[in-house]
């Protein structure tokens, strides 16, 4: 069964400096997602990504937080200037399309990053 | 705005009770409402959807418009059933996203 894949598993940075999450989408999806894990807290929608543009975004999503798709297969997520409050797990997702049925998102495992 | 309530944090049952883990939701549109589970250093994965009207590992969800409700219940809980459950609501169009509750952990003794 095809997965979602992210690396890396888990990341520990000092705060300010940037970190470069990666995920590799199903590949026949066409709609990429960011999530986020604070410890004991809810998943919380971060980003949603369609056609190489950013289709909606939280305001958790401020301007410290980027996404890319630099080649077609990957699908990052950028923090450029690390908090303590960033610390959490961060999960990909990706949807097939927007078609009724295919409404489901599949998650990868998750990236979990320490700030210290 | 979309919106996902689960009341409570924990559910502690022993194996072979009944579970029901609630869920409501608030949403002006046509939802799409979903179960996801994680079982202990897994990732989220779809448990079930509303639309699909189908039992998963036992696991039954009705949705309920009047109420707004969206509960998850099983007649005999298992020990493999522990894990942590999320109600989630799927906004509908190109531009669709999922808004997660807080999540459940149910825990099934022997």
């Amino acid at each position: 069964e095809p997965e979602v894949t992210q690396t890396p598993s888990h990341q520990v940075t000092q705060m300010g400096q940037e970190v470069i999450l990666r995920c590799v989408p199903i590949s026949n999806h066409l709609y990429f997602y960011w999530y986020r894990q604070i410890l004991g807290q809810k998943v919380e929608f971060l980003v949603s990504f369609y056609n190489n543009e950013i289709s909606e975004k939280s305001e958790i999503f401020d301007d410290q937080f980027s996404v890319e798709r630099p080649d077609g297969s990957n699908f990052t997520l950028k923090i450029r200037s690390t908090k303590l409050e960033d610390s959490a797990m961060y999960f990909c997702a990706s949807r097939r399309d927007s078609s009724p049925g295919a409404n489901v998102l599949t998650f990868g495992a998750g990236s979990r990053l320490t700030v210290l | 705005a979309q919106r996902v309530t689960q009341p409570e944090k924990l559910l502690s049952v022993f194996k072979g009770a009944p579970v029901e883990l609630k869920c409501n939701y608030s949403y002006s549109g046509s939802p799409e409402l979903f179960w996801y589970v994680q079982y202990s250093r897994q990732r989220l994965q779809l448990l079930l959807r509303h639309i699909s009207r189908e039992s998963i590992k036992g696991f039954t969800a009705d949705l309920n418009k009047g109420e707004t409700s969206f509960h998850l219940k099983k007649p005999f809980a298992q020990e493999e059933d522990s894990a942590m459950y999320y109600c989630a609501l799927g906004s509908t169009g190109a531009n669709s996203k999922l808004t997660f509750g807080k999540g459940i952990t149910l825990s099934v003794r022997p």
